[in-house]
Formats: C-alpha cells, structure tokens, sequence
C-alpha cells in the first residue's frame, strides 16, 4: 500500500543550492500536482502535470521547475534556493484530474533554506 | 479562481462535544465541494465530498451539507474523539480553477480527553 511516495522527508538547505524533490505514485494514476503548505496558508498549487509529457504552472510556480519524468514520477526542482521557499511540500496524485475526483496526498518534505 | 473562507482556529474541544467548522466558498459554475484532513505528520486525506446542492457527504461520524443558497459546506461531528485532533480544509473544485483544488486555511483541531 504505497500509495505516493515523497523523498527527502526532511531537507536543510543553504541560499543559493539547488536540489529536487523526488515523488513517485505506484496507483496508475495520471494526473500528479506540487503543493506547498505554509503556516495560516492552506495548501498552494505549484505546478501541476495532468497527463504523461504534460505540464502547467500553478498559483505559485515562480523559482520552481518540474518534470514528469513517466507516468509514475513527478519531480519538483529549486534550482536556487531562497529563504522563502522554506515550506513543507506535498506531492499528489489523482486518476485523471476530473471534477468528483479525490486527491492522494504523500507524507510530505519539509524543507529549510537558511 | 475560487476562493475559500475557513473558520479560524485553532479549535478546542473536550472529547464528546459537538464540532461545527464553517466554510464559505465563492467559485465558477457548479462547484463539487471537498473536506480534507490532516493528522499529525502526514499528508492530507479526503475526508468527505458532496457534488451537488442539497447533498450530504459523510463519513467516520462527520458530516457536511451542501447549501448552494449560502455558497457553504460546514462540518459538524455530533461527538468528537481525541483521535479527530488533526487540521481540516474545506476545498471546492470547479471548472473557475480549471479543475484544481482551492483549499482553505486550515483549521486546527484540538480535542482533549
């Protein structure tokens, strides 16, 4: 029962240093979304990817890439680390992004930019 | 877009009281409506949805109706267990957002034994 999986669970990086979160789902879903939480935020959309091949920015997509490497792996880069991007970052999945649809969540990356 | 207001928290409670979160929302068209949950240290987790106006989602002793008059979909639990302490989001998804949740602040629920 994996279900998505995110990894590092944790991260304390520098200003400047660049790193990529790495998510995977084994559910044969389609569409998979980058969501980061800050305190008194809620969850805010990064980029989302609904099919193989495709991609699309989000509310908050400013200092971050993605890719959808195949069906089952979706990664989230911060090729320049800044203090605020520290957050707590969640990758998600659906079957195919229509409107009755839920959403599964991992566990989650926290990370640190000092 | 759509957009979501959340009842403030945090929320404490004493196990077997009565919850009620609001939640207001404004969206495009004809939103399905969402709660999610998150317990400590995990991600979140559908907790109930309804797709219509008038309908009631449910689960594991939770409940919310969908009132289209208002624009609200508020959750209540009759008799809260020191288990339900987690954050809630309420979360409406319509064609306004291109089909991407919208979620609301979060409200924290604290219940002590």
């Amino acid at each position: 029962n994996a279900g998505v999986t995110q990894t590092p669970k944790f991260q304390v990086l520098k200003t400047g240093q660049s790193m990529t979160l790495q998510c995977a789902q084994d559910m044969n879903h389609n569409s998979m979304y980058w969501y980061r939480q800050d305190p008194g935020m809620g969850l805010r959309l990064i980029y989302y990817s609904a099919s193989e091949g495709t991609t699309d920015k989000g509310e908050v997509p400013n200092g971050y890439n993605v890719s959808r490497l195949n069906k089952r792996e979706f990664s989230l880069r911060l090729e320049s680390a800044a203090p605020s991007q520290t957050s707590v970052y969640f990758c998600a999945s659906s079957e195919s992004g229509h409107r009755d649809e839920k959403l599964f969540f991992g566990s989650g990356t926290q990370l640190s930019v000092l | 877009g759509d957009s979501v207001t959340q009842m403030e928290g945090p929320v404490t409670l004493s196990e077997e009281a009565f919850l009620t979160i609001n939640c207001t929302y404004t969206a495009t068209g004809y939103p399905s409506l969402f709660w999610y949950v998150q317990y400590p240290g995990e991600g979140l987790q559908l907790l109930l949805k309804a797709t219509k106006a008038d309908d009631k989602g449910s689960n594991k002793g939770f409940e919310a109706t969908y009132r289209k008059e208002t624009t609200s979909f508020h959750l209540e639990k009759g008799s809260v267990q020191v288990s339900d302490s987690a954050v809630y989001f309420c979360a409406p998804l319509s064609g306004g957002s291109n089909y991407k949740l919208t979620f609301g602040k979060g409200t924290l629920l604290t219940v002590n034994p």
